[in-house]
């Protein structure tokens, strides 16, 4: 049963910490997404990587947020330093590499920054 | 600006009461047109896609409709495990960018 999973599925941290949170594609999915969802905003586009290069991060605060793919079955998100307002459910997406073909979800990382 | 709204924002059925969700978008260029549905806690899960005004995808109790301004989600008969939030998104343009509405919580009681 192939799905997208991400670690850690929960985080509690303190203000100015730095978070990693990570992402395993499906298997033969080339493109990746990162989402942020929030009640109030609900689910922004963050990055997205094909082929392991980033495609668009425009979404993303550049000043503490960055995104990587180190290889093909791992994308990281990183905040650092965290802030309150960076309180959400983050997830990963995955999907082939055809435009607009179906993203298919993980299961998020709901992040708290104290 | 590419834009999703979704109505009603919250829906309360009976079990069996039929009834539409709707999802009306507006973009410069539509090249395709998503379901999802969400659990609490959990991630969106994939539902339908649809490419073309006068598409229809059905899935059990669920129909997806699309026009060249909106598209339905029809929900026949519903029964508790049918309660979720859905989730319309669209792309458009030269990425592969969703775009999601703020979604309509559904609640099926019996």
């Amino acid at each position: 049963d192939a799905r997208v999973t991400q670690t850690p599925r929960h985080k509690v941290t303190e203000m100015g910490q730095e978070v990693t949170m990570r992402c395993q594609p499906i298997l033969g999915h080339n493109t990746v997404f990162w989402y942020r969802q929030t009640m109030m905003q609900g689910l922004e586009l963050l990055a997205y990587f094909r082929n392991r290069a980033p495609l668009d991060d425009s979404g993303m605060p550049k000043d503490r947020f960055s995104a990587e793919m180190p290889d093909a079955t791992l994308a990281t998100l990183k905040i650092q330093p965290s802030e309150p307002r960076d309180s959400a459910v983050y997830f990963c997406a995955s999907a082939l590499s055809q435009d607009a073909d179906t993203q298919y979800f993980g299961p998020g990382t709901r992040l708290t920054v104290l | 600006e590419d834009q999703v709204t979704q109505s009603p924002e919250a829906l309360r059925l009976q079990e069996g009461e039929s009834s539409s969700l709707n999802c009306s978008y507006t973009v410069s260029g539509l090249r395709g047109l998503f379901w999802y549905r969400q659990d609490p806690g959990k991630g969106p899960e994939f539902l339908f896609t649809l490419y073309s005004a006068g598409e229809e995808k059905e899935k059990e109790r669920l129909k997806a409709t699309l026009t060249k301004k909106e598209s339905f989600l029809h929900i026949t008969a519903p029964k508790p495990e049918d309660s979720a939030t859905y989730l319309c998104a669209v792309i458009s343009g030269g990425y592969n960018k969703l775009i999601f509405g703020a979604g309509t919580r559904l609640a099926v009681h019996p």
